[in-house]
């Protein structure tokens, strides 16, 4: 999997859009870019994925470069629960023995009052 | 909506002994994993089963054994318990296979071994 490089902390302020960066300069062309975040003590969440294209959902949303060597995870109306570790993943088909999510060290997200 | 589950929440137990973390899923995905997290390492895939009665080792399988005699059921077990498999237990699932595929997890199992 591609390697992802993510900036370690962020604050951002409550009722602020959230903007956190992700680099995969190193991308292949089938592969998957995943956000997931961790919130203290709790299993790893699902936010949104994308392949080439820009996409929305309920919780966020996801933009792709054109060359889709970065991403931004955009969080619209941050809010105090938002505070959590984000990861971004990028993700190859899986293969024999490939079948994991890699996750890195990802980015530590504080909500400030 | 239970989603998927895990039990117990935590556990101790003591060098040696033998211990099964359970994981539950309702929404009768295909694919089922085991990961722990430990400082350090991150998230690591310790088994995964790809439906009822088949399964295989990911990243470090030595230790533990798994079963999936029920699309629903993943345990995990610790034949021998030892230090060094203190850590958090992270069950998920998804549908099917693919990079398209999410994986969703559960709350987590936290164990000691004293």
């Amino acid at each position: 999997d591609a390697k992802t490089t993510q900036p370690t902390s962020m604050d951002c302020a409550e009722g602020r859009a959230a903007n956190l960066p992700c680099n995969h300069s190193t991308i292949s062309g089938n592969e998957y870019v995943y956000w997931y975040r961790q919130i203290h003590s709790q299993g790893p969440q699902y936010i949104i994925h994308g392949l080439k294209n820009n996409e929305t959902n309920e919780m966020a949303s996801l933009i792709i470069t054109e060359d889709r060597k970065s991403s931004t995870l955009i969080l619209p109306h941050a809010t105090l629960r938002d505070t959590a570790v984000y990861y971004c993943i990028v993700r190859v088909p899986p293969n024999f023995g490939n079948e994991k999510l890699t996750f890195g060290t990802g980015t530590r997200l504080t909500i400030i009052p | 909506d239970a989603g998927i589950t895990q039990s117990p929440r935590y556990k101790i137990t003591e060098t040696g002994r033998q211990v099964t973390l359970m994981c539950h899923q309702t929404w009768s995905h295909s694919y089922m994993f085991w990961y722990r997290q430990d400082l350090g390492h991150g998230l690591r895939l310790i088994y995964y089963s790809a439906a009822a009665d088949i399964t295989d080792k990911g990243e470090v399988p030595d230790g533990y054994v798994v079963s999936r005699s029920k699309t629903e059921n993943f345990p995990l077990t610790l034949e021998s318990a030892t230090r060094s498999q203190t850590s958090v237990y992270f069950c998920a699932s998804s549908r099917a296979r693919g990079a398209r595929e999410t994986q969703y997890f559960g709350p987590g199992t936290r164990l000691l071994v004293l």
